[in-house]
């Protein structure tokens, strides 16, 4: 069965302190890993889809990277508006009709 | 572009009841899946329907059922709901077969006392 990882639960960083989430995942065989962001109260908001070990991808001040047994959320110069919960995600190939979801890193970013 | 709308966004429902949670896909998308989120957890998936039938449904009882309509529009009911049952149900939407990511909605928060 497909297992995702987060670390850490938590993050409190001071506005401007860079920091990297980490999502650690187990699949027979990997057809996607997703990153979202969540707000409170809110559904997941898409932010990147990576499909093969050493793809990167960049959206402001996030970046993410993937490796065969791990992907990276980094986070550069964040911002108060950067306060969320961030999920990652993957699909299998072998059963690509769903999400398998990790518990999330609530991210807390002071001014 | 709408996005994936869900109703209502808040319910509180008495232990043994049934209860009816709606959404209506993202205009374009065919594949709707449901997913159930815990206080402080990841979203789990529920299930998915894609041309109106059952694709793929995870570890959830019977009792969680679904139906998706020739609009792409889908309802989940659940039967006889229990306290464990109180969560965020969220609905997302997708294109059969692509590289795209899945547009989820807002969500409806249930609670059962």
């Amino acid at each position: 069965e497909d297992q995702v990882t987060q670390s850490p639960e938590a993050l409190r960083l001071q506005e401007g302190e860079s920091s990297s989430l980490n999502c650690s995942y187990t699949v027979s065989g990997l057809r996607g890993l997703f990153w979202y962001r969540q707000d409170p109260g809110k559904g997941p908001e898409f932010l990147f889809t990576l499909y093969s070990a050493g793809e990167e991808k960049e959206k402001e001040r996030l970046k993410a990277t993937l490796t065969k047994k791990e992907s990276f959320l980094h986070i550069t110069a964040p911002k108060p508006e950067d306060s969320a919960t961030y999920l990652c995600a993957v699909q299998d190939l072998s059963n690509d009709y769903k999400l398998s979801f990790g518990a999330g890193t609530t991210v807390t970013v002071r001014a | 572009e709408t996005g994936v709308t869900q109703s209502p966004t808040h319910l509180i429902k008495t232990r043994g009841q049934q209860v009816t949670l709606r959404c209506s896909s993202q205009s374009g998308h065919n594949t709707v899946s449901w997913y159930q989120q815990a206080l402080g957890q990841g979203p789990q998936f529920i299930f998915q329907y894609y041309r109106e039938e059952e694709n793929g449904r995870g570890n959830f009882p019977p009792r969680f059922s679904g139906l998706q309509f020739p609009n792409y529009s889908s309802e989940l009911n659940v039967n006889a709901l229990e306290l464990d049952d109180s969560a965020l149900y969220l609905c997302a939407s997708s294109i059969s077969g692509s590289n795209y990511g899945y547009t989820f909605g807002s969500g409806t928060r249930l609670t059962v006392v």
